[in-house]
């Protein structure tokens, strides 16, 4: 099982694009990278997914480079609602019915 | 089309108690994945069902933990003679289909907070 290491906490100002950075220096062949979001007392909700180089959704940016030894999530333009921790997993076959999560990121934006 | 549901959303139990979690899936999702997490922590897998049956309990605690998900109703997670350890977020997910690939996405329900005095 792949570890993913993300920074603890980080802020920004409303209006700025967010980039979170996850490592997962072992990464196998068959894994994908799953970004979830959770807002202070409700479940994790789904942002985004991807294998290799750019995944683009109406909520955020994925990027991974060749190596996809890490990943960067990007948030365009953020508001206060996009207070939440980001956590950044690795999936395959064999876990997605047993999603690991880490610590996250813990993201506060204000004004 | 309603999410998953959790009931109680917030639940208090003196030591020694017992706790009944339960949840609803989605409409037409018949596999419920339930999870804990600890203050501060991210969520922890504990158990994937499948209707009438536990697919997978290689994470929940051995002893006073169980798991259901009836032909009908909901989900039921039984916490017996609860400890102060026990004091967590219970979060219940849901998936129409096994989620066995990346592409099958679990939907987490609100949760259940758990105090145990």
């Amino acid at each position: 099982l792949a570890k993913t290491t993300q920074p603890i906490s980080m802020d920004s100002y409303e209006g700025q694009e967010v980039n979170i950075t996850c490592s997962h220096n072992n990464i196998a062949t068959n894994d994908y990278i799953t970004w979830y979001q959770q807002f202070p007392s409700q479940g994790p909700r789904f942002i985004i997914q991807g294998y290799k180089t750019k995944v683009t959704n109406e909520v955020a940016s994925l990027f991974i480079p060749a190596d996809r030894k890490s990943s960067t999530l990007s948030l365009p333009r953020v508001s206060l609602s996009d207070t939440a921790v980001y956590y950044c997993l690795v999936v395959n076959t064999g876990t997605a019915s047993k999603l690991t999560f880490g610590t996250g990121t813990r993201l506060q934006v204000t004004l | 089309n309603a999410g998953v549901m959790q009931n109680p959303r917030h639940l208090v139990r003196r030591r020694g108690q017992e706790a009944r979690l339960r949840c609803s899936p989605m409409k037409g999702h018949s596999h419920v994945y339930w999870y804990r997490q600890l203050p501060e922590e991210g969520l922890k897998f504990m158990v994937y069902l499948q209707k009438e049956n536990i697919i997978d309990e290689s994470g929940m605690p051995k002893e006073r933990f169980s798991a259901e998900f009836p032909k009908e109703g909901p989900s039921i997670l039984r916490i017996q003679q609860v400890v102060r350890g026990d004091s967590a977020a219970y979060f219940c997910a849901s998936s129409p289909r096994p989620a066995q690939g990346p592409q099958e996405t679990q939907y987490f329900g609100p949760g259940t907070r758990l105090l145990v005095l």
